[in-house]
């Protein structure tokens, strides 16, 4: 069974970094096409980031400079590093999986809340 | 970046009722379009990919469609299940943007 659990948020000052974990199980995260996509507190869907499989990498604008997306083979998890954190990165922050042969995004995790106040 | 307007922002409808859900890009997409249901408190769950693909265990009363680049979503009768927000996003270029969100309430 496919399952993302994702780990790493909290409360950060303006200014902070933070490093999401995404551990996944059921599948090899570096085989797959994976996603970090986050939702601010009452607000839409902010797709905000994307490795494939080879390991090109993309990248919202709004975060372009800040954010990187990386995994650990060794571990299994995706990872998003995120630095120069503001006010409006506060969100929850979703990883998610391809679907088998495509790009749409199949599974999901629960999330994790980050919070970025002072 | 490629814009989705999706319409209408809220929608009142009864247990029973069709329900139809747009998705407007601002530049051709192909079918590179999928169709998310999301509960408070939950994550995104993945009803239709490639415009009008239903995903495995996905009830068949959702079904999507396309014609130019406008999509459509449409429940064909309302279940109580149904009750949710509903997003649209394009996989067509990067950013991979999504629709402003369809909230889906009982009337």
């Amino acid at each position: 069974e496919v399952q993302l659990v994702e780990t790493g948020g909290g409360l950060i000052q303006p200014g902070g970094s933070l490093r999401l974990s995404c551990a996944a199980s059921g599948f090899t995260v570096s085989s797959n096409y994976m996603s970090w996509v986050r939702q601010a507190p009452g607000k839409g869907l902010d797709w905000i980031s994307a490795i494939y499989s080879g390991g090109t990498s993309y990248y919202a604008d709004s975060v372009k400079g800040r954010f990187t997306i990386s995994r650990d083979n060794s571990k299994n998890t995706l990872y998003l590093q995120m630095n120069s954190l503001r006010a409006d990165d506060t969100a929850v922050y979703y990883c998610a999986r391809g679907g088998f042969g495509t790009y749409f995004l199949s599974y999901w995790g629960q999330g994790t809340l980050v919070t970025v106040s002072s | 970046d490629i814009q989705m307007t999706q319409s209408p922002s809220t929608l009142s409808a009864s247990v029973g009722d069709r329900v139809t859900i747009t998705c407007r890009a601002s530049q051709s997409i192909s079918r590179w379009l999928a169709w998310y249901q999301q509960k408070p408190g939950k994550a995104p769950k993945l009803l239709i990919y490639d415009a009008s693909s239903l995903e495995s265990g996905v009830p068949s009363r959702f079904s999507g469609s396309v014609s130019g680049r406008e999509y459509i979503l449409t429940i064909s009768s309302l279940q109580p299940d149904d009750f949710a927000t509903y997003y649209c996003q394009q996989i067509n270029t990067y950013p991979r943007t999504f629709g402003q969100g369809t909230k889906v309430e009982i009337k």
